[in-house]
């Protein structure tokens, strides 16, 4: 099945700063989505980016299908962008194929 | 439109005891996926249903069960708790064709 990858697993930012948090996947995919996970559980949907760019906001992802890999851009961090980023894929099945996620922590 | 809600928020069990947890689908969505996430993982796939049959499933013994009801809402059924079931579980639904999955707060099962 396919292979999700997350790098870093752990970044620790000072509010205001940038940062990328990559995914790489080991097959071609018709589904890609970024997720925030806040302190209560819930996946908010980021981005819906099987390849292209989007942005909204601070946030902005890039997919390069035809290379497997996305990249979630955050600018100008604030506290509450703390928690776990997920990227999720989706190839020929019904299931979405998470990696084991990016833990962000913005300081004050 | 109304999110995806899951309830009860919180669940204490006993090994062996059985469980069900709910949930209602995004309006205009028809198909509701399962997954469970154990602490510091991702989620993981338990399975999907559309049209009230299961048409996905992930590697999940048998004594995970569900159900997809009419109005799409559904229930995930685990029998014969073990104490590794502990996790946060997950709902997801979506409307076939339009790819992108919207998750709901999910159930956090403690077994005990």
């Amino acid at each position: 099945g396919i292979q999700v990858e997350q790098s870093p697993p752990d970044l620790i930012l000072q509010e205001g700063a940038n940062s990328t948090l990559r995914c790489n996947f080991s097959d071609s995919v018709n589904n890609l989505q970024w997720f925030h996970q806040n302190p209560w559980g819930q996946l908010i949907n980021l981005f819906y980016i099987p390849s292209g760019t989007k942005q909204n906001g601070r946030l902005s992802a890039t997919t390069v299908a035809t290379e497997r890999y996305s990249l979630l851009y955050i600018s100008s961090s604030q506290t509450t962008d703390s928690g776990v980023y997920f990227c999720a894929v989706q190839g020929g099945s019904e299931k979405l194929v998470f990696g084991k996620g990016t833990k962000l922590t913005v300081n004050p | 439109e109304t999110g995806v809600t899951q309830s009860p928020t919180h669940l204490i069990k006993t090994r062996g005891q059985q469980v069900t947890l709910r949930c209602s689908s995004q309006s205009g969505h028809n198909t509701v996926s399962w997954y469970q996430q154990a602490l510091g993982q991702g989620p993981q796939f338990i399975f999907q249903y559309y049209r009230e049959e299961e048409n996905g499933r992930g590697n999940f013994p048998p004594r995970f069960s569900g159900l997809q009801f009419p109005n799409y809402s559904s229930e995930l059924n685990v029998n014969a708790l073990e104490l590794d079931d502990s996790a946060l579980y997950l709902c997801a639904s979506s409307f076939t064709g339009s790819n992108g999955y919207t998750f709901g707060s999910g159930t956090r099962l403690t077994v005990v």
